[in-house]
């Protein structure tokens, strides 16, 4: 079976631009979240998707959002790029067997370097 | 303070066993998790404990979780140069698929 996947896997942008960032879950996965990952916060959860709406929702700013389309794939996007939104962006996927929690599996993450 | 808290690095020589610490400070977790992350990497499942257990083992993976004392390790046996990475300890929070995660620790494994 197939992981999840990311793409693009690289990405740069110069402040002020807005990006798209795509993830394709592990087939059967329903649900999707994202993390950002930097050397100074380490990994932080941005939000969760499932049946295309977001159930979850970490501590960002409204620049960051997301969606999920109705085959789980789900995009992420940031706009007004500010120089600290450089990170490894990271994609997990999970069955959502319950509504508390399950177990998730990582994508390889996109780095973003914004100039 | 941090919700997960490891250790920053860690040492051993090829061969050796290794254990990783972690504690993490909310008692509803009910999932705790080891990923492995090799440089320009995602991150790996390694391993999963549930709160009700106590010691789970897979291959050369040893986890033991002292519930009371909010207290997760990892014991890799017979620890290999391919094993040097960094490891994360994550505990699902109250909010349910929100994982919090420690800033993660480093292994260096030597011949």
């Amino acid at each position: 079976k197939a992981g999840v996947t990311q793409t693009p896997r690289y990405l740069i942008k110069t402040r002020g631009q807005q990006v798209t960032l795509s993830c394709s879950p592990i087939s059967g996965h329903r649900s999707v979240s994202w993390y950002q990952q930097t050397p100074g916060q380490g990994l932080q959860f941005l939000f969760e998707y499932f049946s295309e709406t977001q159930r979850n929702k970490g501590n960002f700013p409204g620049r960051f959002s997301g969606r999920q389309f109705s085959n789980s794939r789900s995009e992420m996007n940031v706009s007004t790029l500010e120089l600290g939104d450089s990170a490894l962006y990271l994609c997990a996927s999970s069955l959502r067997r319950t509504t508390f929690t399950d177990t998730q599996y990582f994508g390889p993450g996109t780095r973003l370097t914004v100039l | 303070g941090e919700d997960v808290e490891q250790s920053l690095f860690l040492s051993v020589r090829e061969g050796d066993s290794s254990v990783i610490n972690c504690t993490y400070t909310d008692s509803s977790s009910t999932y705790l998790y080891w990923y492995k992350q090799e440089p320009g990497a995602g991150l790996q499942l390694l391993t999963y404990i549930f709160s009700n257990m106590d010691m789970k083992q897979d291959q050369r993976l040893t986890v033991l979780l002292n519930k009371k004392d909010k207290h997760l390790s990892l014991r890799i046996a017979d620890t290999q140069t391919g094993d040097s990475a960094i490891y994360f300890c994550a505990a699902n929070s109250n909010s349910g698929y929100a994982l919090n995660f420690g800033k993660g620790t480093s292994l260096l494994v030597t011949p």
